[in-house]
C-alpha cells in the first residue's frame, strides 16, 4: 500500500511570509508525527497527533508554528511569518497506534524549505 | 525522556558484521529499545525494536543486555547500502526522541 506523502517536496519562500506544508499518512493510522531536521541535525519533535485526543505540541518552537489533523487523515503544519531559522527538511510519520510503545514510525520523504 | 549514548562513527568493511554499541543506564521498565536509520537524503526508516529478548528480523538482530542498560545492533553482512545515521531511541509511548546517531561508513 502507500506510504506516508508529503507536499510540497520543496519549498522555497522569502521571509515574513507564511507557509502551509501538507502530510498524508498510511491509511488506518491513527497517530501522526511532525518532525524537523536542520542541515546536519538530529531530528527534533515538534507535534504528536493521537486519534481525538488533543494533540502533543510540547516540540513546537514558537507560537509562529501550529498544525491540524482532519480525524485520522491529512495533517497540514503551517509556520506563520517565517525566518530564516525555519529553513529545515520538515518530516511527517505516522503509525497505527501511538500509545503503543513498541508501534514503528513511518516516515515520509520530507519537504525541504528554504526561507531566503 | 529517557536518554541513550551512542559513538558518534563508525567504520566496516563491506560483507563484514556490524555491532553499533547503545548506552541507556536510566531505561524504564516500560521503555522499549528501537532502532532507526537514516540513509543520505531520505526520512528515517525502522530498523527493529525489543523490550528484554533479543530480536531478529530480516534487516539486523538486537542484543539486549540482561539488565537492559544497554543494547546491540547487529548487521550480520554490512553493505555499501546500510551506509547510513542509525539511531538508537528508548520509546515509551508518542513521539521519537532522536539523538546525534552513529554514523556508519561502510568501505568496499
Amino acid at each position: 500500500g502507500a506510504g506516508v506523502s508529503q507536499s510540497p517536496s520543496n519549498k522555497v519562500t522569502e521571509k515574513g511570509k507564511d507557509v502551509e506544508l501538507r502530510c498524508d499518512p498510511i491509511s488506518g493510522h491513527t497517530a501522526l508525527y511532525w518532525y524537523r531536521q536542520r542541515l546536519g541535525q538530529g531530528l527534533e519533535f515538534l507535534i504528536y497527533f493521537q486519534g481525538n485526543s488533543a494533540p502533543d505540541k510540547s516540540g513546537l518552537p514558537s507560537d509562529r508554528f501550529s498544525a491540524e489533523r482532519t480525524g485520522e487523515s491529512v495533517s497540514t503544519l503551517t509556520i506563520q511569518r517565517t525566518q530564516q531559522e525555519d529553513s529545515a527538511v520538515y518530516l511527517c510519520a505516522s503509525s497505527f497506534e501511538g500509545t503503543r510503545s513498541f508501534d514503528e514510525q513511518f516516515f515520509g520523504p520530507g519537504t525541504r524549505l528554504t526561507v531566503l | 525522556d529517557a536518554k541513550t549514548t551512542q559513538p558518534n562513527s563508525m567504520e566496516s568493511n563491506e560483507e563484514e558484521p556490524v555491532h553499533l554499541p547503545c548506552n541507556h543506564s536510566t531505561i524504564s521498565g516500560t521503555d522499549y529499545i528501537h532502532w532507526y536509520r537514516q540513509l543520505p537524503s531520505q526520512g528515517p526508516e525502522y530498523v527493529i525494536h525489543g523490550l528484554t529478548s533479543n530480536v531478529n528480523n530480516r534487516m539486523a538482530s538486537l542484543a539486549i543486555a540482561e539488565d537492559r542498560k544497554s543494547s546491540t545492533l547487529i548487521l550480520h553482512r554490512a553493505t555499501l547500502r546500510d551506509a547510513a545515521v542509525y539511531y538508537c531511541i528508548l520509546k515509551s509511548t508518542g513521539k521519537l526522541i532522536f539523538g546525534q546517531g552513529t554514523t556508519l561508513q561502510v568501505k568496499p
